[in-house]
């Protein structure tokens, strides 16, 4: 089993609706939670970090955290066509040194 | 703006040559510096773990020997592919990870280079 699962998707969604995309882990030691965006042929782009349960919010984006389920979660309102990318979620555990990646949901955003 | 530099963005090189990559955290000293790998539509792929001064870290079933990492300073690492072969032909990332305001820990990453080996 990964420590970190993601549904990788594809996602479909009309300009406008609300995503939500999640993942569940499995080390309770994980300290901070990533989600990054990735454009095709692009290096991963971090768009949200937080490091405890409940909600952040910058912008559009909406990243939550409930660390008694293990899950995380990414949302998305008014999306774009911009918006569409490969999203991936990331877990750090600053005792271990590294970071956990889920393996990326990819979304589109049809005008 | 970007935090994390790469360079080249990409390169075309004959079989048996070595490839250098440069990594550079902007604006800030990176506690640890990561290079990972990744194939089309396929995840990250961490290939080693850097810290300026020390040895790197490989992942299992990564040569050290072939991909070689000098981290000279705390914000400059640099990979190379020694020998590239059409097989080490992918996209290479490099990321660095800093403090935020003291107390919390994230990473960012750089745009990538992408080698081709013909």
């Amino acid at each position: 089993q990964k420590e970190v699962e993601q549904d990788p998707g594809p996602l479909s969604v009309p300009e406008g609706a609300i995503v939500s995309l999640n993942c569940t882990y499995s080390n309770s030691a994980f300290q901070y939670f990533m989600w990054y965006r990735q454009y095709s042929r692009k290096g991963p782009e971090l768009l949200m970090y937080t490091y405890s349960s409940g909600n952040k919010e910058d912008g559009r984006f909406t990243a939550q955290v409930d660390k008694s389920s293990k899950y995380i979660s990414l949302f998305i309102r008014d999306s774009q066509p911009s918006d569409s990318a490969t999203y991936l979620c990331a877990t750090l555990n600053t005792n271990a040194g590294k970071s956990t990646f889920g393996d990326g949901t990819t979304l589109t955003v049809k005008p | 703006g970007a935090v994390v530099s790469q360079h080249p963005s990409w390169v075309i090189c004959k079989s048996g040559t070595s490839v250098k990559i440069e990594c550079r955290s902007l604006d800030f000293q990176a506690t640890t510096m990561f290079w990972y790998r990744q194939f089309p539509k396929q995840s990250l792929m961490l290939m080693a773990t850097s810290n300026e001064g020390s040895k790197a870290t490989y992942e299992q079933g990564v040569e050290k020997d072939k991909f070689l990492i000098n981290h000279a300073s705390l914000t400059l690492s640099t990979l190379t592919v020694t020998s590239a072969h059409p097989e080490d032909s992918s996209f290479y990332i490099c990321s660095a990870r800093f403090m935020v305001g003291g107390t919390q820990e994230t990473q960012y990453f750089g745009p990538g280079t992408r080698l081709l080996v013909l």
